[in-house]
C-alpha cells in the first residue's frame, strides 16, 4: 500500500511571500507525482505534475522532486489570497487511473 | 464541453438505509473512479470502472459497491448505512487509455449525511 504523507499545516503566509508545501511518499519505485488544489467547497483540480528529479516551474508554481529522499514539494512564489486552498499530493497506486492522495495541507494567504 | 456531473448533490439518510449516487463522466472518458473524502481520512479511493468493468478496488467493506453502464455513466451504492459513512463522495473521470497522465477530472461531489 503506497503511503503519502503531508504532515505540516495548516500553513499561513502573508501576501507576496513564498509558500512551501511538502510531501513524502513511501514507495521508492513511484515515478510520477501530482499536486492537486482544492478550494473550500469545491472539488480537487490538477495543478502540477512532475516525473523526474529536480524542479519543474509553471508560472508562480514550482514542483520539486527528490527521489533519493522520497520527497516532493510545491513552492508558490508571490502568494496571493486566491492561492488559499488545500493542496493535495498524489501518486499513482498501481496500474490504470488510481491515485493515492495525502491528507492535504491547508494554505491561507493573509492580505 | 460539460464536466463531470454528480447527483444528488446533498442527501440525508438514516442508519441502516441504503443510498445510490450517480456520476456522468466527461464525454469520451471511459474511466470513472469514486473517492470518499472526510476531514479525518482525506481522499480515499473506493473503486475504478472502465468499460463497465471494475479495474481497481480500494479497502472498503462490501457494503460499498458500484457499476458502470455502457454509456460510461456510473453509480455507487452503499447499503446498511453507518454514521461513519457520512462524507463527500467524489466521482472522477479520465480517458482511461494508455499512460495515465495523473489528471482526474472531479465532479462537485455528493455530500451524504447519515443520522
Amino acid at each position: 500500500q503506497k503511503e503519502v504523507e503531508q504532515n505540516s499545516g495548516p500553513l499561513s503566509v502573508p501576501e507576496g511571500a513564498i509558500a512551501s508545501l511538502n510531501c513524502t511518499y513511501s514507495d521508492r519505485v513511484s515515478q510520477s507525482f501530482f499536486w492537486y488544489r482544492q478550494y473550500s467547497g469545491k472539488s480537487p483540480e490538477l495543478i502540477m505534475s512532475i516525473y523526474s528529479n529536480g524542479d519543474k516551474e509553471d508560472g508562480r508554481f514550482t514542483a520539486q522532486l527528490n527521489k533519493a529522499s522520497q520527497y516532493v514539494s510545491l513552492l508558490i512564489r508571490d502568494s496571493q489570497p486566491s492561492d488559499s486552498a488545500t493542496y493535495l499530493c498524489a501518486v499513482p497506486a498501481g496500474a490504470n487511473s488510481k491515485l493515492t492522495f495525502g491528507k492535504g495541507i491547508t494554505l491561507s494567504v493573509r492580505p | 464541453k460539460a464536466g463531470v456531473t454528480q447527483t444528488p448533490r446533498y442527501l440525508i439518510k438514516t442508519r441502516g438505509q441504503q443510498v445510490t449516487l450517480s456520476c456522468s463522466p466527461i464525454s469520451g472518458h471511459r474511466s470513472v473512479s469514486w473517492y470518499q473524502q472526510t476531514p479525518g481520512q482525506g481522499l480515499q479511493f473506493l473503486f475504478e470502472y472502465f468499460s463497465e468493468t471494475q479495474r481497481n478496488k480500494g479497502n472498503f467493506p462490501g457494503r460499498f459497491s458500484g457499476r458502470q453502464f455502457s454509456n460510461s455513466r456510473s453509480e455507487m451504492n452503499v447499503s446498511t448505512l453507518e454514521l461513519g459513512d457520512s462524507a463527500l463522495y467524489l466521482c472522477a473521470s479520465s480517458h482511461g487509455l494508455g499512460r495515465f497522465t495523473g489528471e482526474l477530472f472531479f465532479g462537485e461531489g455528493s455530500r451524504l449525511t447519515v443520522l
